[in-house]
């Protein structure tokens, strides 16, 4: 049975970076079946998905364009977890954030969420 | 980047049969049969209940029901039950530039 647990801070200041991490476990985050995602959801915003990391013989990451320019995902194989970066942040950027095992864009498996509030 | 456009809300009696809508474009929805149905309870993490359009996840009863007609797709939710109370969103594959993107969600409600 996949399980996602995620942990990062739950607070962050404007202009600083979040960080999360996704420890994966039952699953390879080498998998070739997989993609890796990091997906928000604020009142605002609805749920919006943020990006991915995956293996198909070698690494491939992919952004939202809303974010494209300040996050990062990042797959740690040695401890098989994924990260979420995110720079510059703002209030906007304040959200309960997922971490989510896909297939074909059928997102089956979630992490028990974050809530990151940005605020000095 | 729009979201994928849902009703706000939708209900109907136990019993009944609800119907809700997803309405993208031909970029995304229309383009590939890559749509997703989630099923979200307060405070609780959303669950797929529908991928691939129609196919249903082991487990998931056969009340929740998916399709797609040009740039709509929409899930059909049978004999309405008090636990499907929840708020619903759709999710649909959108090329190499948008990716993917979610419904604004639809708030359904058990009468």
């Amino acid at each position: 049975q996949v399980q996602l647990q995620q942990s990062g801070a739950g607070l962050v200041k404007p202009s600083q970076t979040l960080s999360l991490t996704c420890a994966i476990s039952g699953d390879s985050v080498s998998s070739n079946s997989a993609t890796w995602n990091w997906i928000r959801q604020s009142p605002s915003r609805g749920l919006e998905w943020l990006g991915r990391t995956y293996y198909r013989s070698k690494w491939y990451n992919e952004y939202a364009v809303s974010v494209k320019s300040r996050i990062s995902i990042n797959p740690d194989t040695s401890k098989n977890q994924f990260s979420l970066q995110l720079d510059s942040v703002t209030p906007e950027d304040t959200a309960l954030y997922y971490c989510a095992r896909a297939a074909y864009w059928a997102f089956a498996i979630w992490g028990q969420g974050t809530v990151v509030t940005v605020s000095s | 980047q729009a979201a994928l456009t849902q009703p706000p809300s939708a209900s109907g009696s136990p019993g009944q049969s609800v119907t809700i809508s997803c309405t993208g474009t031909s970029s995304d929805v229309g383009g590939y049969n890559y749509v997703s149905w989630y099923q979200q309870h307060p405070g609780k993490a959303p669950k797929l209940i529908i991928y691939e359009v129609t196919k249903r996840p082991s487990g998931v009863p056969d009340r929740f029901s998916g399709s797609k007609s040009g740039n709509t797709a929409s899930l059909t939710v049978s004999g309405l039950q008090a636990e499907d109370e929840a708020d619903y969103y759709c999710c649909s594959s959108a090329g190499n530039i948008n990716f993917g993107m979610f419904g604004r969600g639809t708030r359904l409600t058990v009468l």
